[in-house]
């Protein structure tokens, strides 16, 4: 079956910009996260969405960061005024409710220039 | 606060050798580990959790609470093992924290 997918899959953007990244998890996956991936740092968490319970935001890095879960499906990643810092691969994963296993998306690689 | 730590960024050794990925946690709580696996332009995966204690492409790991420590073992590394493993520990019944990463090279 389909898995997670993300677009677009690169992104080139300039400082300042604000750009909206998308994921479109496995369908029936109450659960959905976001990770950023970046050179050296491993995975970072940034939020997740389960339901329609408030999502954790914990991992976002700043308030120019939000994302948001429409009709439990689809999630959109926001940055607003990126910065150079910004630049990395965003990764999107999707899992049944409380299940261990996290199904993730091919990336969307985002460069600031 | 918890953490994952993978003490080696890169790994290499020729094919056949046996190949040990690090992984040390700290977690208050009862952890529960797991390895995802990225082979080159592909997607992250999972290559195996501690709980089930299965052998996963000939890989296996082991947790040991009184080192904390949770390492990758394969007796006889192969070329296509060549990939970027991450270490994860799952502190709720949800969050992932990882390590980050070990890039693993099987020469041939």
């Amino acid at each position: 079956g389909a898995g997670v997918s993300q677009s677009p899959s690169n992104k080139v953007t300039e400082k300042g910009k604000d750009v909206e990244l998308r994921c479109d998890p496995i369908s029936g996956h109450t659960a959905l996260y976001w990770y950023r991936q970046s050179l050296g740092q491993g995975l970072e968490f940034l939020i997740y969405f389960q339901g329609n319970s408030a999502p954790d935001k914990s991992g976002l890095p700043s308030d120019r960061f939000s994302a948001e879960r429409t009709g439990g499906s689809v999630s959109t990643l926001t940055i607003q005024r990126t910065q150079q810092e910004d630049s990395a691969v965003y990764l999107c994963a999707s899992s049944l409710a409380g299940d261990y296993e996290q199904y993730f998306g091919p990336g969307t690689r985002l460069t600031v220039t | 606060a918890q953490r994952v730590t993978q003490p080696e960024k890169l790994l290499s050794v020729f094919k056949g050798a046996p190949v040990e990925l690090k992984c040390n946690y700290s977690y208050s709580g009862s952890p529960e580990l797991f390895w995802y696996v990225q082979y080159s332009r592909q997607r992250l995966q999972l290559l195996l959790r501690h709980i089930s204690r299965e052998s996963i492409k000939g890989f296996t790991a082991d947790l040991n609470k009184g080192e904390t420590s949770f390492h990758l073992k394969k007796p006889f590394a192969q070329e296509e093992d060549s990939a970027m493993y991450y270490c994860a520990l799952r502190i709720s019944n949800y969050k992932l924290t990882f390590g980050k990463g070990t890039l693993l090279t099987v020469n041939p």
